[in-house]
């Protein structure tokens, strides 16, 4: 099945701090998402971005399919920010019926 | 309010006994997913299902059953085969059933076996 990394595992920063979060895959997708776990276990959809580039606010994400990798941009952290991101691909497929397959995550933690 | 609801929030069962978990949809999606999520991992696919009366196996389906009677509704039942039961488990759902398109969560149920 497809393979997906998160990097890093762990990240400590400092309120007000900007970070990048990545995610490789090992084959074509016809969906990704991006997750942020919050410390009650819920799964807050962030983006559902296959390709391309797209904003919310303080997020933004970019996928380039063709290199096989997302990254997850968070900038002016708040504490509210902390939690486990998580990155979910389908690998891409003329039948449909793929799974969606989950990275490990990424913890982030921001410091007052 | 349109989302997916799951009950209970905690649920503590005794070795050897079955328990069901339910998780309810009213966003009219046809797609319904179980995951299961132990402690410091991602999640895991247990079973979906794209159509009522009708489902599938993900990874990890030994020691769990699934119907799906209604369209909102897709039950999990935790059986005594389940060999290690306690983990937080969470329902998702998607709009499509072919390619399958952007899945929403509910807040999870937490198993403990004691």
């Amino acid at each position: 099945g497809i393979q997906v990394e998160q990097s890093p595992p762990d990240l400590i920063l400092q309120e007000g701090a900007n970070s990048t979060l990545r995610c490789n895959f090992s084959d074509s997708v016809n969906n990704l998402q991006w997750f942020h776990q919050n410390p009650w276990g819920q799964l807050i959809n962030l983006f559902y971005i296959p390709s391309g580039t797209k904003q919310n606010g303080r997020l933004s994400a970019t996928t380039v399919a063709t290199e096989r990798y997302s990254l997850l941009y968070i900038s002016s952290s708040q504490t509210t920010d902390s939690g486990v991101y998580f990155c979910a691909v389908e690998r891409g497929s003329n039948f449909g019926n793929e799974k969606l397959t989950f990275g490990t995550g990424t913890r982030l933690t921001i410091i007052p | 309010d349109g989302g997916i609801t799951q009950s209970p929030k905690y649920l503590f069962r005794k070795e050897g006994q079955n328990v069901t978990l339910s998780c309810e949809q009213n966003l009219n999606h046809d797609a319904m997913y179980w995951y299961r999520q132990d402690p410091g991992q991602g999640l895991r696919l247990i079973y979906y299902s794209q159509i009522v009366n009708d489902f599938q196996k993900g990874d990890i389906a030994e020691g769990y059953s699934v119907s799906r009677e209604k369209k909102e509704s897709f039950p999990l039942t935790v059986t005594s085969a389940q060999k290690n039961p306690t983990a937080f488990y969470l329902c998702a759902s998607s709009l499509t059933s072919v390619l399958q398109g952007e899945q929403f969560f509910g807040p999870g149920t937490r198993l403990t076996v004691l």
